[in-house]
């Protein structure tokens, strides 16, 4: 089964809707990271987060990560079309093994 | 300040013919790696290069070789190209191997036919 499953695959929102994208890990998270990637393009980092019950915000995109659950969320408010993009979660393994684990990705459209 | 380049952009290949995908970063970063993106699936880490003068193996290695032929460059060979390696390839970089953002090019899309 895959290591990092986000949810849902794919979201269509109109213009001005907040949104969730989730991701759950099934192995433990000493590092979560949210990079967007549009579509032939390449990836551009969101945040990283490292501790659990950790939150941090960049305008209107907000990242939770529940370490115990082994989850974490990306939350966009009043969504723009400009924030259109594949959402990808990605995993950093744990001690001295930094290799990054990706999730297969969000499409999100928003419709104007 | 370009970030991380890479070349080509496209590339279309024969089976059984070989080529190396460039790359090179301006950020003065000390790893670098390399990625397949392949449809239906996240991507995975090629190779990966924590610091110069190293290189190490990541999760789908064969086929490819590599080079970090200095602080700022990073190349993949394909030796033998097989269909199988038709994908998109990226090039990254981190500051340094550990908890750090890596930058990614954007990438090169390989056709295998």
């Amino acid at each position: 089964s895959q290591e990092l499953e986000q949810s849902p695959q794919s979201l269509i929102v109109q213009e001005g809707k907040n949104l969730t994208i989730n991701c759950t890990s099934s192995k433990t998270l000493y590092g979560l990271y949210w990079y967007k990637q549009k579509y032939g393009e390449g990836l551009i980092f969101l945040m990283m987060l490292q501790k659990g019950g950790e939150e941090k915000s960049h305008e209107k995109i907000t990242a939770k990560l529940d370490e115990k659950k082994q989850q974490s969320s990306l939350h966009i408010t009043a969504s723009q079309p400009s924030h259109a993009g594949i959402y990808l979660c990605v995993r950093s393994g744990g001690g001295s093994n930094y290799k990054l684990t990706f999730g297969k990705g969000t499409l999100l459209t928003v419709n104007p | 300040n370009a970030g991380v380049t890479q070349t080509p952009k496209f590339q279309v290949l024969k089976t059984g013919q070989s080529m190396t995908l460039q790359c090179a970063q301006d950020m003065n970063h000390n790893s670098m790696y390399w990625y397949r993106q392949d449809p239906g699936m996240g991507l995975r880490l090629i190779y990966y290069s924590a610091s110069e003068g190293t290189t190490d193996k990541g999760e789908v290695p064969n086929g490819y070789n590599v080079s970090r032929l200095n602080k700022r460059e990073f190349s993949l060979r394909l030796e033998s190209a097989a269909p199988s390696q038709t994908s998109v390839y990226f090039c990254a970089s981190s500051e340094l191997w550990g908890p750090y953002e890596q930058y990614f090019g954007p990438g090169t899309r390989l056709t295998v036919t």
